[in-house]
């Protein structure tokens, strides 16, 4: 799977929009982007993935470039609960995650 | 639709021990994947069983092992445990389908004296 890389820490204010970037430089053209965030040692929640197309759910919107080399995901309004470890992992047609150390996301009030 | 559960949430051991952890997929996925967390090393996968078969395998010492049932609940077994085993220990579960998006459970959170 290939690998990505993002910054290690973000802040964020309380109701702005959170936009939390992702380099995949060398995916493969079957490889998804995924993102999953995990709150205080909880389970780490999926929120959304993609593999062209931007997609969007009611947790986030994705946009991946053109070029499939980097992707951004974006919180629209960014709550005090959205403090996170973010991840962003490329996958390809396997089961097998393969987590980085991911963005640590502080919201402020 | 009840999420993955897992038990027990916490557990204490000792060196030399061996510990038994329980995963319940959600309802209707047949894929369960294990994945072990530490401070020093992050998330990182052990294996991931589907139809009581496992089907991929992390870099892990044979000490850590696991198994799934024909209702597709899995329990994964550390036997004589060591200090660096303390973890958060995460199951996951998905459809049928490799590649199916993967739904994580709470964790076991271990630790070994």
């Amino acid at each position: 799977d290939a690998k990505t890389t993002q910054p290690t820490s973000m802040d964020c204010a309380e109701g702005r929009a959170a936009n939390l970037p992702c380099n995949h430089s060398t995916i493969s053209g079957n490889e998804y982007v995924y993102w999953y965030r995990q709150i205080h040692s909880q389970g780490p929640q999926y929120i959304i993935h993609g593999l062209k197309n931007n997609e969007t759910n009611e947790m986030a919107s994705l946009i991946i470039t053109e070029d499939r080399k980097s992707s951004t995901l974006i919180l629209p309004h960014a709550t005090l609960r959205d403090t996170a470890v973010y991840y962003c992992i490329v996958r390809g047609n396997t089961d097998k995650l393969i987590f980085g150390t991911g963005t640590r996301l502080q919201v402020f009030p | 639709k009840a999420g993955v559960t897992q038990t027990p949430r916490y557990l204490i051991k000792t060196r030399g021990q061996q510990v038994t952890l329980s995963c319940s997929p959600i309802s209707g996925h047949r894929s369960v994947s294990w994945y072990q967390q530490t401070p020093g090393q992050g998330l990182q996968f052990l294996f991931e069983y589907f139809s009581e078969t496992q089907r991929n395998k992390g870099n892990f010492p044979g000490r850590f092992s696991g198994r799934q049932f024909s209702n597709s609940r899995s329990e994964m077994n550390v036997s004589t445990l060591e200090l660096g085993d303390s973890a958060l220990y995460l199951c996951a579960s998905s459809l049928i389908e490799t590649g199916e998006t993967q739904y994580f459970g709470p964790g076991t959170r271990l630790l070994v004296l």
